[in-house]
């Protein structure tokens, strides 16, 4: 079946522009994660959509960051008056909660580039 | 809250011989430890998992311990081969909230 989605694969943007970045999960999949990756370093957890339960928004670096979940479905992670440091790649990734385990399958992500 | 702490951040190993990547937990309510492999300009996968009820799992040349008194838990790789050449992560996670806490990642490398 269809894998996590990620769209666009590349963005490069003007600083102090916004952008829009968005993930269409696995389909049935309750839990969506964003993350974000610069190059050659780690996972940093920005957000956590659960179901219907309030996001773990404790990972956003700063207020200019946000996101949403419509539907339990597709998340849209928005970066407002972009910064150069912005520049990463952004990761999503779904899961499916349930007895098993919750491996989570991420998508292609999206190459930010802030000039 | 959890912490995890992933050793070495670089591996670099002889084709054909064995990889040891090791991580620390904080948390002693964590039980699933998974460990991912991103290829470069590629996606994390993950590669095998483990519960806090086993101590080791395999699955071909990959295995993974389990130490819970020590809170540290370890992936091995057998006759390593050059496409394990990638980024490895290691995660704990508390089957309550289901989120992940990374490591670091461990970026190992396969000479020829």
């Amino acid at each position: 079946g269809a894998g996590v989605s990620q769209s666009p694969s590349n963005k490069v943007t003007e600083k102090g522009k916004d952008v829009e970045l968005r993930c269409d999960p696995i389909s049935g999949h309750t839990a969506l994660y964003w993350y974000r990756q610069s190059l050659g370093q780690g996972l940093e957890f920005l957000i956590y959509f659960q179901g219907n339960s309030a996001p773990d928004k404790s990972g956003l670096p700063s207020d200019r960051f946000s996101a949403e979940r419509t539907g339990g479905s597709v998340s849209t992670l928005t970066i407002q008056r972009t910064q150069q440091e912005d520049s990463a790649v952004y990761l999503c990734a779904s899961s499916f909660q349930g007895q098993g385990g919750y491996e989570q399958y991420f998508g292609p992500g999206t190459r930010l580039t802030v000039t | 809250g959890e912490n995890v702490e992933q050793h070495p951040s670089t591996l670099s190993v002889q084709e054909g011989d064995s990889a040891v990547i090791k991580c620390t937990y904080s948390d002693s309510a964590s039980n699933y430890f998974p460990w991912y492999k991103q290829e470069l300009g590629k996606r994390p996968q993950l590669i095998i998992d483990i519960r806090s009820n086993v101590g080791e799992k395999k699955d071909q040349r990959i295995a993974v311990t389990l130490n819970k008194t020590a809170k540290h838990f370890s992936l091995h790789i057998t006759e390593t081969q050059p496409e394990d050449s990638a980024v490895y992560f290691c995660a704990a996670s508390i089957d309550s909230n289901y989120q992940l806490i990374w490591g670091a990642g461990t970026k190992l490398i396969i000479k020829p």
